[in-house]
């Protein structure tokens, strides 16, 4: 069981706005600003698209967008795209230096 | 551009070992943590290890540690994680990645699979 929880599936039509939440507890989503977010495609490897809550690295679309409340992070994806459909993960630094990773969320773009 | 590339994986009893490699390029290898992280199917992703650059500074996930052993050699722009007294639950592909702090893990190699089978 994996200990950040995220929604198993998420679903949206292309244009359209989703977002995929990450919750946690103040001992690691809560506790600090270091939540990151990760989209996979199948077969490939985990790409950093978010970090340390609403950041994105160089060359990642302003279409994805991160935030944080209390102990839920959320990743936002807008003007959803065929390309997006993949998994996303969620990431949380914890008490310890311990890293904690969400069991995954497939988006489908209908 | 910044890659890195897994090599070593494979098919091994239970019990058995494996040495997996990583090979760096496109950045200061030698400034840079490295992690190590498992995707098991139904468990998702797990930080295994991490080294620092200067390899004084290195942690182990509980479910290897004793067991696995991280190591690099910065002459080589390699990282290598040493894998023993293998178990069928540590089936899964491995990753490594470059660890620039707090979960903040990019790039990632492509990962190797390592199947622990009888």
């Amino acid at each position: 069981q994996s200990a950040l929880t995220q929604p198993a599936y998420v679903s949206g039509s292309p244009g359209q706005s989703i977002a995929i939440s990450c919750t946690g507890t103040s001992s690691d989503v809560g506790s600090d600003r270091y939540v990151s977010w990760y989209q996979q495609h199948p077969g490939k490897a985990p790409k950093l698209i978010i970090y340390e809550v609403s950041n994105r690295p160089s060359g990642i679309s302003d279409r994805f967008s991160g935030s944080k409340s209390g102990n839920t992070a959320s990743l936002t994806i807008s003007g959803l795209q065929a390309e997006d459909e993949a998994e996303y993960y969620c990431c949380s630094h914890a008490v310890g230096r311990i890293l904690l990773f969400g069991g995954g969320t497939k988006l489908t773009v209908l | 551009q910044v890659q890195l590339v897994e090599s070593g994986g494979g098919l091994v009893e239970p019990g058995g070992s494996l040495r997996l490699s990583c090979a760096a390029s496109g950045f200061i290898f030698s400034d840079s943590y490295m992690s190590w992280i498992r995707q098991v199917p139904g468990r998702g992703l797990e930080c295994i290890s991490y080294i620092s650059g200067s390899q004084d500074d290195v942690y182990y996930a509980d479910s290897v540690k004793g067991r696995f052993t991280i190591s690099r050699d910065n002459g080589k722009n390699s990282l290598y994680l040493q894998m023993n007294s293998l178990r069928v639950e540590d089936t899964g592909v491995f990753y490594c990645a470059r660890d620039m702090g707090f979960g903040r893990y990019d790039p990632w190699g492509q990962g190797t699979l390592v199947s622990v089978s009888s």
